[in-house]
């Protein structure tokens, strides 16, 4: 058990640019979940996932976000036409699939939109 | 939306105090989790709370879920310098599958 993993850990990126992030999550758990932190606050809820299924996304998320879980296995968020507000740390959690689960964190991908 | 606040936002304490948070929703939560996040890293898993009234202890930690289930404490009896980071509660509702977490609280621990 290696934890979850996020690739990139650091991405800088010009406005109005696509990104793409990837997360490996703790193998067999079933849930997978994104979230979003900005300096100084709490991790914010973005979407999350159940094996392949994408079951519930935040209603504030841009319909510049999109989220993948093809296999049911790793996971991509990716963002299209980057703005500098989308500048935070994106973190990527896995749970066995319970709801009284803990969260195991991944380690973050940050993004800087210049 | 459900909401999570907590206070205070930042505590700094002389190495030996002690230290609390406190996390408030504003709905009634089927269950709460609490989070430490080092400088730099990212969310550790500490604890979940199910019970109203529960209280749980981790050696110098201890929890306490509201009788409401509403509101949730976090207690450090003489604060180490290991103590330092940021301590976030979770809370779920009972109409969701997504945690909302708190803003936070900063500890900063002076040797």
């Amino acid at each position: 058990d290696t934890g979850v993993s996020q690739d990139p850990r650091h991405k800088i990126t010009k406005r109005g640019q696509n990104v793409t992030f990837r997360c490996d999550p703790i193998s067999e758990h079933n849930r997978l979940y994104w979230y979003r932190q900005t300096l100084g606050q709490g991790p914010e809820f973005l979407t999350y996932f159940q094996n392949e299924a994408q079951l519930e996304k935040s209603r504030l998320l841009s319909d510049r976000f999109s989220a993948e879980r093809p296999k049911g296995s790793f996971s991509t968020l990716e963002i299209q036409r980057t703005e500098q507000g989308d500048s935070a740390m994106y973190l990527c959690a896995s749970s066995p699939g319970l709801e009284f689960y803990e969260q195991y964190f991944g380690p973050g991908t940050r993004l800087t939109v210049t | 939306g459900q909401q999570v606040m907590q206070i205070p936002q930042y505590q700094h304490v002389q190495e030996g105090e002690d230290f609390t948070t406190y996390c408030n929703s504003s709905t009634t939560l089927s269950n709460i989790q609490w989070y430490k996040q080092r400088p730099g890293g990212h969310p550790v898993f500490l604890i979940q709370l199910v019970k109203s009234g529960e209280v749980k202890k981790q050696k110098r930690l201890t929890f306490q879920f509201g009788e409401a289930k509403k509101n949730s404490s976090l207690h450090i009896t003489a604060t180490q310098t290991t103590d330092v980071g940021t301590y976030f509660c979770a809370g779920r509702d009972n109409a969701g599958n997504m945690l909302t977490f708190g803003g936070g609280t900063r500890l900063m621990v002076k040797p």
